[in-house]
């Protein structure tokens, strides 16, 4: 069972443009949703993080956008660069003192020129 | 020096063999994480510990043991290894007050 559900699975845009990256979830429970960026041959790192209290997190060009009541939230690059370009990848936050990640299958983003 | 160091970053070994993927951190972190990276599938939990006397399973855990030797220190064991293991796996290391992971540069294991 998947818990968190990534799309798309590839992603070009072309530089200047805006990359928007989708995730849902089911598990009602959860109670943070972290973005995180992977470089090739790097260990993913933490981009952008939300809790369900809010609907939105901005942090310069990187915001989640996160709505409740349809489990879903997402990742908005604005102004997308090649230095952008990377494996993204949403997660969820099991609740209380469970600090697993569910992680969802990750984005390949790549920025054209 | 890397705050979360994984070693080896590339082993390549044969069906049936023993094999020990090792992670040491100097975050000082209590919580540390094993994750296994496959194309198209994303990060699935394979072991984690919340201190030197706990060790759980996650979703993945089946042919894999862990052993967690000090607050800083927590290895991987693949027994018998089997083709299907091969992967890109991390360590990852985390606090109780965020919900932030910190992750090792990974080690490649391919078995033949």
């Amino acid at each position: 069972q998947q818990q968190v559900k990534q799309s798309p699975q590839s992603l070009i845009v072309q530089k200047g443009g805006i990359s928007i990256i989708n995730c849902a979830y089911e598990n009602t429970a959860f109670d943070y949703f972290p973005w995180y960026q992977q470089f090739p041959g790097k260990g993913p790192a933490l981009l952008i993080a939300i809790r369900p209290d809010v609907s939105e997190k901005k942090e310069g060009r990187f915001t989640i956008s996160f709505n409740k009541s349809a489990k879903q939230f997402s990742l908005h690059i604005m102004d997308s660069q090649p230095g952008d370009s990377a494996t993204y990848f949403c997660a969820a936050r099991g609740g209380g003192s469970n600090y697993k990640l569910t992680f969802g299958k990750g984005t390949l983003l790549t920025v054209n020129p | 020096d890397a705050d979360v160091t994984q070693t080896p970053r590339n082993r390549i070994t044969k069906t049936g063999k023993r094999i020990m993927l090792e992670c040491s951190q100097t975050k000082g972190h209590d919580r540390m994480y094993w994750y296994r990276q496959d194309p198209g599938l994303g990060l699935r939990l394979i072991y984690y510990s919340f201190d030197v006397k706990d060790i759980n399973k996650g979703e993945i855990s089946d042919g894999y043991s862990v052993s967690r030797q000090a607050q800083a220190k927590f290895s991987l064991s693949l027994e018998s290894a089997i083709p299907n293991q091969t992967a890109l796996y991390f360590c990852a290391t985390g606090t109780g007050t965020t919900g932030e992971l910190f992750f090792g540069e990974g080690s490649r294991l391919t078995v033949l």
